[in-house]
This record gives structure tokens, sequence and C-alpha cells, in this order.
């Protein structure tokens, strides 16, 4: 089992520029989730989603989009990149009854330039 | 929504000694509080959880409590060892679908 994979490792942007990170689970889990992850502020939700084909906005949605066509996949995309999407975006996969352990992936560094 | 305030951010302890981090919530429907362990260049790991309607759970060297009325809980490391130098971040959820993060403390175990 390869868990949670994510790519890129790292990405470089500039202001403007669109991309999309992708995340993989081979535990057949029904929960994913992104998350953002800023000096001094933890861990902060972006989007989440609880089936195939289903989405929902976490606490800070703006400036992404996300896409869950098939259960093992959760994708986050950027339109247009701002420099206060510099970040490490970590995705998760967890099964829907408690207790809910969460498994991550290994981290996307993303600068915005 | 639920927040999560976890303190210290920063902590040194001396190897064997006992370390403790705290965290409250607000939002009294949470019932599932986990902790994570973050080394550098890494994602979390969970390392230990805790249901609402469980006070303490303990894991070798590792123990949470939680104390529902007051909305906070606990993790206890006892015997620290230098491997225990992380980032801890508490967590909270009621549905299991929206989980709201500490802001992490930053353990250093000094040897």
């Amino acid at each position: 089992n390869a868990g949670v994979t994510q790519t890129p490792k790292f990405r470089v942007l500039k202001t403007g520029q669109s991309m999309t990170l992708l995340c993989a689970q081979d535990m057949n889990h029904e929960y994913m989730y992104w998350y953002r992850q800023d000096p001094g502020m933890g861990l902060r939700l972006i989007h989440y989603s609880v089936g195939e084909g289903t989405t929902a906005k976490g606490e800070v949605p703006d400036g992404y989009n996300v896409s869950r066509l098939k259960k093992q996949n959760f994708l986050l995309g950027l339109e247009s990149a701002a420099p206060s999407q510099t970040s490490v975006y970590f995705c998760a996969s967890s099964y829907p009854l408690q207790p809910y352990e969460q498994y991550f992936g290994p981290g996307t560094r993303l600068t915005v330039t | 929504g639920e927040n999560v305030e976890q303190h210290p951010s920063t902590l040194s302890v001396q190897e064997g000694d006992s370390a403790v981090i705290k965290c409250t919530y607000s939002d009294s429907a949470s019932n599932y509080f986990p902790w994570y362990k973050q080394e550098l260049g890494k994602g979390p790991q969970l390392i230990i959880d805790i249901r609402s309607n469980v006070g303490e759970k303990k894991d070798q060297r590792i123990a949470v409590t939680l104390n529902k009325t007051a909305k906070h809980f606990s993790l206890h490391i006892t015997e620290t060892q230098p491997e225990d130098s992380a980032v801890y971040f508490c967590a909270a959820t009621s549905t299991g679908n929206q989980f709201y993060f500490g802001t992490g403390t930053s353990l250093t175990v000094i040897p």
C-alpha cells in the first residue's frame, strides 16, 4: 500500500498561472480532504469530499476548486495563483465512521511569485 | 464554526521528563479529538485519539485526557526521548468531514 500520495512535491508558479495538485489514495477511503499549512496557523481545511462526485467547502475555499471524479483521486485546482496561496498543501483521507483516522500525504510545497 | 486553541506554541524539556500540551475547543458538538505528530518535511501522523464518551486514553508513553465540561483536552508524553522532538497538533470534529486544528506545539527534547 502506498497510502496517500501527492504530486507534485514542489512547484513554483508566477502570479496568474494555474495548476492542479493531485492526491491519490489506495485505502478505499470515502472521505478526502485538502488542507493548507502556513507558519503559526496549523492546518486549515480548504475543501473536502465525502464520496465520489461530491465536494464541499471548508474554512478557506476562496481561490481553489476541487473535483472527485474517481473515489481514489482528489484534485485541487488553482485557476489564477496569487502570492497569498504560497503554502504547503496536504491531502488526507479517512473512513466515514469514527475513529475518523486521517492519513496524510507527504505534502506539496507551492511558491507563488 | 469550531475554534481550537493550543498551548504552548513551543516547549523544551530534558530527556526523561514529561511534556504536556493543552487544547481547548468551543463547539460542544465536537466528539472526536485526535493528536498528530509532524516531523520535519513530512505529513502529520495520528499518534492517539479520544472520543467524547471517554475521559482518558493511554498508549505506552502517550496519554490523552478529555474534560467535556471545561471543553479542553491534553496530550501527555512521559519519559520523553529525543525522537519525540516534532510539532504536535490537536484537532476536533463533530462529523468527521470537517476537522479544526490547533496551531501546533513545537516540542524539543534536550538529550
